[in-house]
């Protein structure tokens, strides 16, 4: 079946713009994920969304970014006035209730 | 310190040689352990997941859990060109749900 799916694939944005990233999980997983990774490192958790109930956003580095997944199936990760520390790849995943996550392919952000 | 901690390498064997990659991590309440390949400029993949002390296989691969050690490690038997990625580890302090901690991961060179 299909996977996640994620995007723009690519996003180029000046300092200071606004950005949307979308995920759209596997068909009937409840869990989602949003993971920042930046070059020659592993995932960092971002926030994590059970059906449209934001769980955990813990990892959200700023007030920029927001998360929200309104009917809990597609989720958008909005980024505020973009700083270039904000460049890296945005990672989506989800799971059924199980912790094992499949990701999709990301979204490279680039802030020049 | 990161609570996932992995040798970064590169780790290089010959093709057909056992590849064994290890972590660490410094949570004791974690309850489930993965192994993640990812390929350059691609998104991570989940390739083993393993939830109890001991060995688990799957065709090539092997993961080993010891709890009391805080320890995890993946064996690649009979080592492919196409082995060659960075693995990356997570654990998870859940079993149903919740984020993964990732470690930066450990490349691998499989040299024909």
């Amino acid at each position: 079946g299909a996977g996640v799916s994620q995007s723009p694939r690519y996003k180029v944005a000046k300092r200071g713009q606004d950005v949307a990233l979308r995920c759209d999980p596997i068909s009937g997983h409840v869990s989602l994920f949003w993971y920042q990774q930046a070059l020659g490192q592993g995932p960092e958790f971002l926030t994590y969304f059970q059906n449209e109930a934001q769980l955990d956003k813990s990892g959200l580095p700023s007030d920029r970014f927001f998360a929200e997944r309104p009917e809990g199936s597609v989720s958008t990760l909005k980024i505020q006035r973009t700083q270039q520390e904000d460049s890296a790849v945005y990672l989506c995943a989800s799971s059924f209730f199980d912790p094992e996550q499949y990701f999709g392919p990301g979204t490279r952000l680039t802030v020049t | 310190q990161k609570e996932v901690e992995q040798n970064s390498g590169p780790l290089s064997v010959p093709e057909g040689a056992i590849a064994s990659l290890n972590c660490t991590y410094s949570d004791r309440g974690s309850q489930s352990f993965f192994w993640y390949r990812q390929y350059s400029g691609k998104s991570p993949e989940l390739i083993m997941f393993i939830y109890s002390n001991g060995d688990k296989e799957d065709g090539r691969f092997t993961a080993q859990l010891n709890k009391a050690s805080q320890y995890v490690s993946l064996l690649i038997r009979d080592s492919q060109p196409s082995d060659s990625a960075t693995y990356l580890c997570a654990v998870n302090k859940d079993t149903n749900a919740g984020k993964s901690t990732f470690g930066d991961g450990t490349t691998l060179t499989v040299k024909p």
